[in-house]
């Protein structure tokens, strides 16, 4: 079956640590997106990718990193300069004109 | 600015009744609308979406949802709630940028 895998499920991050999120797609998707998700505030946009070899900062992209280099991973790094990660992340793909499609999503917490 | 509003932060509903969520939108041109839903702890899954077409949209789980031009809303509606319909629901606008109302709980009690 096709679809959104992200990995881990839990992940636990130090003071001072980057730590990566990955997310890859069996779809065939040629856009990519990461959103965080804190409760009250629905969605929040942090990078997205149209195309591979190619990223958009989306509304919160400071403290955040991605990397496209094939068509089916979008990894996320959250770096240090991330002062608040604790959140729910989402990772979704799409074709235009279609809705989305979401992975299971990785719950990160600072230790 | 571009903007999906979910007026109510949480809507309770008794099993058998039917439900509505609101939404309403201000998008410029020819807007996609879209409902989803969110478990715990899970992603969001497509319900149901409107391009163009006839105003009432009908989707998964026996969800529909009817697109008011004039009101600038995307109720999503279903005839009858079942408890397991409780969640997290979110309506989603997109023109050249994908834009998240704040999400809505829907709570249905037994």
């Amino acid at each position: 079956d096709g679809g959104i895998t992200q990995s881990p499920k839990y992940l636990f991050r130090k003071e001072g640590q980057n730590v990566t999120l990955s997310c890859e797609q069996n779809l065939n998707h040629d856009a990519m997106y990461w959103y965080r998700q804190d409760p009250g505030q629905g969605l929040r946009l942090i990078y997205y990718s149209q195309i591979v070899n190619d990223f958009q900062k989306g509304d919160i992209a400071e403290g955040y990193s991605v990397s496209r280099e094939k068509k089916e991973s979008f990894p996320l790094t959250v770096t240090s300069a991330q002062k608040n990660p604790t959140a729910f992340y989402l990772c979704a793909s799409s074709i235009p004109g279609a809705g989305y499609t979401f992975g299971s999503g990785t719950r990160l917490t600072v230790v | 600015a571009q903007s999906v509003a979910q007026p109510e932060d949480q809507v309770n509903v008794a099993e058998g009744n039917p439900l509505t969520v609101k939404c309403t939108y201000s998008v410029s041109g020819n807007p996609y609308l879209f409902w989803y839903v969110q478990y715990p702890n899970r992603g969001l899954q497509f319900l149901l979406k409107y391009i163009t077409g006839d105003n009432l949209v009908k989707g998964s789980y026996g969800f529909e949802a009817e697109f008011n031009k004039s009101q600038t809303s995307f109720h999503l509606k279903k005839p009858s709630a079942l408890v397991s319909d409780s969640a997290l629901y979110f309506c989603a606008g997109r023109t050249y940028k994908y834009i998240f109302g704040t999400g809505t709980r829907l709570k249905v009690l037994a």
